[in-house]
């Protein structure tokens, strides 16, 4: 059985840097298999797909538009996790973050549990 | 970006009831389109992938059908449990996009 946990800080400040991790069981990241991904949900955007990673002899990274440059995803192989940075956070990036298995074409069905992070002084 | 538009945005049905809610995609996605359950406070669930493929563990009450465009979710006779928002979203191409959801209220 797949599970993801997700940790990380509920409370950023402005300007700051987000991170978040998502721990893997009962599959491995460097699964040829899968992808890993980032995904957040607010009011006022509803669902955003923010960045994935994956290993197909090598490691691939993708990123959306809206956060590209400022957003890192990291997988680590010899903790079964990977992580989500944000740099300089605002208060549109105040969401419930996502961290969520793809696998097939495109099926994502395994969702940590979330995490509610808010952006304030 | 391709644009997922459901509709109606919310729904109001009784135990027993059959119901239908649609999700339309700015261009063709073929069949990857993929239909997800939520309750409050919860992660989304994965009820259908693949336009009309059942995930495993999920109640054959629930169908999906379409390609292209225009797709639709059905429940055949809605169950206390069912009452939540669903959400459409289209797997052909990052980034990966999200309908607004139907809410379905008893």
């Amino acid at each position: 059985q797949v599970l993801l946990q997700q940790s990380g800080p509920g409370l950023v400040k402005p300007s700051q840097t987000l991170a978040l991790t998502c721990a893997i069981s009962g599959d491995t990241v460097s699964s040829n298999g899968a992808s890993w991904n980032w995904i957040r949900q607010s009011p006022s955007r509803g669902f955003e797909w923010l960045a994935k990673t994956y290993y197909r002899s090598k490691w691939y990274y993708e990123y959306a538009d809206s956060v590209k440059g400022r957003t890192t995803i990291n997988p680590d192989t010899s903790k079964n996790q990977f992580s989500l940075q944000v740099n300089s956070v605002s208060p549109e990036d105040a969401a419930v973050y996502y961290c969520v298995r793809l696998v097939g074409d495109g099926w994502l069905d395994h969702w940590g549990q979330g995490i509610l992070v808010t952006v304030s002084s | 970006d391709i644009e997922m538009t459901q509709s109606p945005s919310s729904l109001s049905a009784s135990v027993g009831d059959r119901v239908s809610m649609t999700c339309r995609a700015s261009q063709s996605i073929s069949t990857y389109l993929n239909w997800f359950q939520q309750k409050p406070g919860k992660a989304p669930k994965l009820l259908i992938f693949a336009a009309s493929s059942l995930q495993s563990g999920v109640p054959s009450r629930f169908s999906g059908s379409g390609s292209g465009t225009d797709f639709t979710l059905t429940i055949s006779s809605l169950q206390p449990e069912d009452f939540a928002t669903y959400y459409c979203q289209q797997s052909v191409i990052t980034p990966y996009t999200f309908g607004r959801g139907t809410n379905l209220e008893i």
